[in-house]
């Protein structure tokens, strides 16, 4: 079945600095790849999504890029922030069908102030 | 409207015990689904609703587990007979589905259930 892995599985960076967190996935019909931040105690909040018609998406510090041949798709947040820290997950999803998401194991990210 | 609502918080049950799960989606919203987080995962898939018809329960992991959405909105999960490996945080999602003929399907999670089996 479809698989997600994610690296990596924690992350310090400095206050400032960019962040970047890997996915690839094994499903090559999978056109739908969210990212998801949770904090303790909450839910995950959808932060950017990508379709696969597109490579790169951004929003503000935030940017996502899509590698459909290699599978890959990435996270890049520059100007980390204090409150940028918390866990992130990559998801892929068909949208077809079920439209279940499979999500990656996540990424725990600490800002250093 | 309010986003996905989910009660209770916290649920303790003694092993053997039956317990309920309820989730409100966000109100139109047409799909439903369900995840089980164990501690330090990504969540993984249970089962998705459209409206009240329940098209997919590939996930759930024994038929201990029971989901229903009789009126196509608010969903309950059922486990029966608990085990200490159903603890975890169980959390609901919803997505409108169609929108002028696309599918929209951003999915919309509540808080989550954190489901401890002693």
């Amino acid at each position: 079945g479809e698989n997600v892995e994610q690296h990596p599985s924690t992350l310090s960076v400095q206050e400032g600095d960019s962040a970047v967190i890997k996915c690839t996935y094994s499903d090559s019909a999978s056109n739908y790849f969210p990212w998801y931040k949770q904090e303790l105690g909450k839910g995950p909040q959808l932060i950017i999504d990508i379709r696969s018609n597109v490579g790169e998406k951004k929003d503000q510090r935030i940017a996502v890029t899509l590698n459909k041949t290699a599978k890959h798709f990435s996270l890049h947040i520059t100007e980390t922030q204090p409150e940028d820290s918390a866990v992130y997950f990559c998801a892929a999803s068909l949208t077809s069908g079920t439209y279940k998401y499979i999500f990656g194991t996540g990424t725990r990210l600490k800002v250093l102030a | 409207g309010a986003g996905v609502s989910q009660s209770p918080r916290y649920k303790v049950a003694k092993r053997g015990q039956d317990v309920a799960l309820r989730c409100d989606p966000i109100s139109g919203h047409v799909s439903l689904f369900w995840y089980q987080q164990a501690l330090g995962q990504g969540p993984e898939f249970l089962t998705y609703f459209q409206n009240e018809a329940q098209l997919d329960k590939s996930g759930l992991p024994s038929d201990r587990f029971f989901a229903e959405r009789p009126e196509g909105s608010v969903s309950t999960l059922k486990i029966q007979r608990t085990q200490q490996e159903d603890s975890a945080v169980y959390l609901c999602a919803s997505s409108l589905y169609l929108l002028a003929g696309r599918v929209k399907n951003i999915q919309y999670f509540g808080a989550g259930t954190r489901l401890s089996v002693l």
